[in-house]
């Protein structure tokens, strides 16, 4: 089955313990990118990647590293989290940057206290 | 700046009522216009893709058009399990991001 898959689908932290969300997919996308979603902000773009070892800031960064080494896998890095970044967060695949519909993972709630 | 609007934020529905959720957009260079489908607490599913200017698709009970300005999403005799929120995005040519640019979602209800 097609999919994008994450892990932890939960995450109970404490503020500056590092941790990583991890996101895999299964369709040989070359795009990928992470969103968080927020109650009346929706989904805003935090980093993106157009292929192998090439990854780009999105809308709201701070406070994230990514890294694609392989080109299934795109995890999420919080080196030291903070409770602003308590969000739902979600990764999305799709062929390719221009015009293709993205496909997403089924989330991750992480909450920093 | 490129802006997606949705509306109305929230509607409710008999089943069986028919309507329509609208999405307006200022964009510069639309690459594409895309709907999906949230259900609470799970990622979004995708449902269209249109491009151009008097494109139409559908999709069971779902029709989704787009206008210059604006797109609607028609919901024809809707059941219980088309509940959900109803997410509108545009991709702009601006930078190459690949960033959708989302609107804030029309939570649909609809009652038996």
């Amino acid at each position: 089955e097609a999919q994008v898959t994450q892990n932890p689908r939960y995450l109970i932290t404490v503020t500056g313990k590092k941790l990583t969300v991890t996101c895999s997919q299964n369709m040989n996308h070359e795009y990928m990118s992470w969103y968080r979603q927020d109650p009346g902000l929706g989904l805003r773009q935090i980093y993106y990647s157009m292929n192998v070892e090439v990854t780009d800031k999105g809308d709201v960064p701070e406070g994230y590293k990514v890294s694609r080494k392989e080109k299934r896998n795109f995890p999420l890095i919080l080196e030291s989290p903070s409770p602003n970044q308590t969000s739902l967060y979600f990764c999305a695949s799709s062929l390719g940057d221009r015009g293709y519909e993205q496909y997403f993972g089924p989330g991750t709630r992480l909450t920093v206290t | 700046e490129d802006q997606v609007t949705q509306s109305p934020e929230a509607l409710r529905l008999q089943e069986g009522e028919s309507s329509s959720l609208n999405c307006s957009y200022t964009v510069s260079g639309l690459r594409g216009l895309f709907w999906y489908r949230q259900d609470p607490g799970k990622g979004p599913e995708f449902l269209f893709t249109l491009y151009s200017a008097g494109e139409e698709k559908e999709k069971e009970r779902l029709k989704a058009t787009l206008t210059k300005k604006e797109s609607f999403l028609h919901i024809t005799a809707p059941k219980p399990e088309d509940s959900a929120t109803y997410l509108c995005a545009v991709q702009a040519p601006v930078g190459n991001t690949g960033k959708l640019i989302f609107g804030q979602g029309t939570t649909l209800q609809v009652k038996p």
